[in-house]
């Protein structure tokens, strides 16, 4: 069975400044994907950056980037330049290769001030 | 319709009551998937149908819980007995249903239920 651990519940950065979100995950897989979903108090996840485990490249879309280190088994997310639209849950998740349902962590609730 | 969507938004039942929530998807798509989410918790899966059947029902905890897709488009997760720990928001999201590892999930707003 595969786990993911979120072990920042709650985080806060200036508008503006750059913050990094933790995920550790475990599995026994070899063939994976890792997913960042932000949830805002709408309830709607929304998709922010994909990795897939047999790419060494890291993932870049915009301001969101990820660290992924695979023998470590982590996975963070950094946000450059956050912006007020920023603050909501941010949900780590895991999928195997064509897997069908997600494996999501605790969530980290991220508030940017301004 | 643009992007998934749920109704009711919010329902508030008794102790033993019978629930069903409805789940809208994306049109054409042909996998629809039902989260649990738990508050302060992530997402938990229940259950993922390709088209009309139910290809993985592994998630749901017990069998109070059911949910159908008779026409391979709305599902509608069912409840029964309801218990004060079934209190969650439920989340629907839907996919091309394709082999291809680019297959994206897209979520509903999800449905808050409270069981008094």
């Amino acid at each position: 069975a595969q786990t993911v651990t979120q072990s920042q519940p709650e985080m806060s950065v200036q508008e503006a400044e750059t913050v990094t979100l933790s995920c550790t995950y475990d599995t026994s897989e070899n063939n994976y994907y890792l997913f960042w979903y932000k949830q805002p108090p709408s309830r709607q996840m929304i998709l922010v950056i994909r990795q897939e485990a047999y790419k060494q490249q890291n993932a870049t879309e915009n301001r969101f980037s990820v660290n992924f280190q695979k023998a470590a088994k982590s996975f963070s997310l950094k946000i450059s330049d956050s912006q007020l639209g920023d603050t909501a849950m941010y949900f780590c998740a895991f999928m195997i290769l064509y897997g069908q349902n997600f494996v999501f962590g605790p969530g980290t609730r991220l508030s940017v001030l301004p | 319709g643009a992007g998934v969507s749920q109704t009711p938004s919010n329902k508030v039942t008794e102790k033993g009551k019978y629930v069903e929530l409805r789940c809208d998807p994306i049109s054409g798509h042909t996998a629809l998937y039902w989260y649990r989410q738990s508050l302060g918790q992530g997402p938990e899966f229940l259950i993922y149908f390709q088209g009309t059947g139910a290809a993985d029902d592994s998630g749901l905890p017990n069998d109070r819980f059911f949910a159908v897709r008779p026409e391979g488009s709305v599902s509608t997760l069912k409840i029964q007995r309801t218990e004060r720990g079934d209190s969650a928001v439920y989340l629907c999201a839907s996919s091309r249903g394709t082999s291809s590892d680019t297959d994206t999930q897209y979520f509903g707003p999800g449905t808050r239920l409270t069981v008094l």
